[in-house]
């Protein structure tokens, strides 16, 4: 049973350099979500796809970060000239959201990429 | 917009004592409520979810129930384990899911 997996599972950088996480979804999931977590708060959203398309962008996302999943499968999530403030957990998840069938959907969570900006 | 509204932590419990944690929400259209719970070391975990008014959710022991009235999803246990100690955070959404800060639970023997 293989479940979300995130690479790297850490990563410090210098101030200014750029960084890229990938995010690996369970197999049949054809949603893919990122959120990033700060020490003591919850998860706040980013950004989701479906299958390859890229359905909506949180305000949170500055022209800094951008996220792609090019086949459907895979997705990375870049960061660049990063700041110490995007110094945070990385987490990501997905779902099998079912044609034809509204609601909400589980999300399965990845163990997370922890970003330090130095 | 969306928001969750969680009961600050930490808590401390002894063992087999009862537990809540409540969680209030404000939120646009009909979304989905659901517990996560984040053990020491390890990633976020779905324990329980309701997806509309009066559903009850339940997983090893824990019960949640969607009140619209009251804009809460308290989630409840009997008599907790130590194995119980973590990090709950409520949550709500359809497709995006808004959390609340978390608390964090410890149970003593």
């Amino acid at each position: 049973d293989t479940g979300v997996s995130q690479n790297p599972r850490h990563k410090i950088t210098k101030r200014g350099q750029n960084v890229t996480f990938r995010c690996d979804p369970i197999s049949e999931h054809n949603r893919l979500y990122w959120y990033r977590q700060t020490l003591g708060q919850g998860p706040e959203f980013l950004t989701y796809f479906q299958n390859e398309a890229q359905l909506e962008k949180s305000r949170l996302l500055s022209d800094r970060f951008s996220a792609e999943r090019p086949k459907g499968s895979f997705s990375t999530l870049e960061i660049q000239r990063t700041e110490q403030g995007d110094s945070a957990m990385y987490l990501c998840a997905s779902s099998l959201a079912r044609i034809g069938l509204a609601g909400a959907y589980e999300q399965y969570f990845g163990p997370g990429t922890r970003l330090t900006v130095t | 917009g969306n928001s969750v509204t969680q009961m600050e932590g930490p808590v401390t419990l002894s063992e087999e004592a009862f537990l809540t944690i409540n969680c209030t929400y404000t939120a646009t259209g009909y979304p989905s409520l659901f517990w996560y719970v984040q053990y020491p070391g390890e990633g976020l975990q779905l324990l329980l979810k309701a997806t509309k008014a009066d559903d009850k959710g339940s997983n090893k022991g824990f019960e949640a129930t969607y009140r619209k009235e009251t804009t809460s999803f308290h989630l409840e246990k009997g008599s907790v384990q130590v194995s119980d100690s973590a990090v709950y955070f409520c949550a709500l959404g359809v497709e995006k899911l808004t959390f609340g800060t978390g608390t964090r639970l410890t149970i003593i023997p």
